[in-house]
């Protein structure tokens, strides 16, 4: 059973554009909720995070959109550009548990 | 910036050979990972590490598969006897105050 979701698995943007990945999940003792950002042969790399008492928070381009009551967050990248391309995976967990991470999202930002 | 080092960057083993993998974590750390990625697929845990024990373990973590903190900085992922589907990318993580530092990753291969 997956414990999240995320879609969509690719997504190719022009320049500028506004990419916006999701991911829902069932668990709601779940209380962190991080994107992680991964280039080909290198490990992911933690780029924001978000906790259930907030809906949105930003970080220069990057911006997580939270909804508890739907059980789903987002993520939005402004002004894309060539260097965003990139897998993107979500992740959840609580306390001390382990991350588990979605399945990806491959984009593509075209100049 | 901290970051957990992995050694080595790439290793071939023949199946059936048992490996080791290394990884020296963030110093001020308490709490190590290992995960694995297979190729072009989701990043999934394999154990979680604190105090000096397994603190959690999937179902990909069995008999074959061992961890140990030998001497306080380097932490250890061994696999007694490879398998051709143990060939993936190896990601070792540690978690502070601010959330997971991935390394770069060992990548597997098992011919």
């Amino acid at each position: 059973q997956q414990q999240v979701k995320q879609s969509p698995q690719s997504l190719i943007v022009q320049k500028g554009g506004i990419p916006i990945i999701n991911c829902a999940y069932e668990n709601t003792a779940f209380d962190y909720f991080p994107w992680y950002q991964q280039f080909p042969g290198k490990g992911p790399a933690l780029l924001i995070a978000i906790r259930p008492d907030v809906s949105e928070k930003k970080e220069g381009r990057f911006t997580i959109s939270f909804n508890k009551s739907a059980k789903q967050f987002s993520l939005h990248i402004m002004d894309s550009q060539p260097g965003d391309s990139a897998t993107y995976f979500c992740a959840v967990n609580s306390g001390n548990t382990p991350l588990v991470f979605g399945k990806g999202t491959r984009l593509s930002v075209i100049a | 910036e901290p970051e957990v080092t992995q050694t080595p960057s790439h290793q071939v083993t023949q199946m059936g050979q048992e490996v080791i993998l290394r990884c020296v974590p963030i110093s001020n750390h308490l709490y190590f990972y290992w995960y694995r990625q297979i190729l072009g697929q989701k990043v999934e845990f394999l154990v979680s590490f604190y105090n000096n024990e397994i603190s959690e373990k999937s179902e990909i973590f069995d008999d074959q598969f061992s961890v140990e903190r030998p001497d306080g900085s380097n932490f250890t992922l061994k696999i007694r006897s490879t398998k051709l589907e143990d060939s993936a990318m190896y990601f070792c993580a540690s978690r502070g105050t601010v959330g997971y530092t991935f390394g770069s990753g060992t990548r597997l291969t098992v011919v």
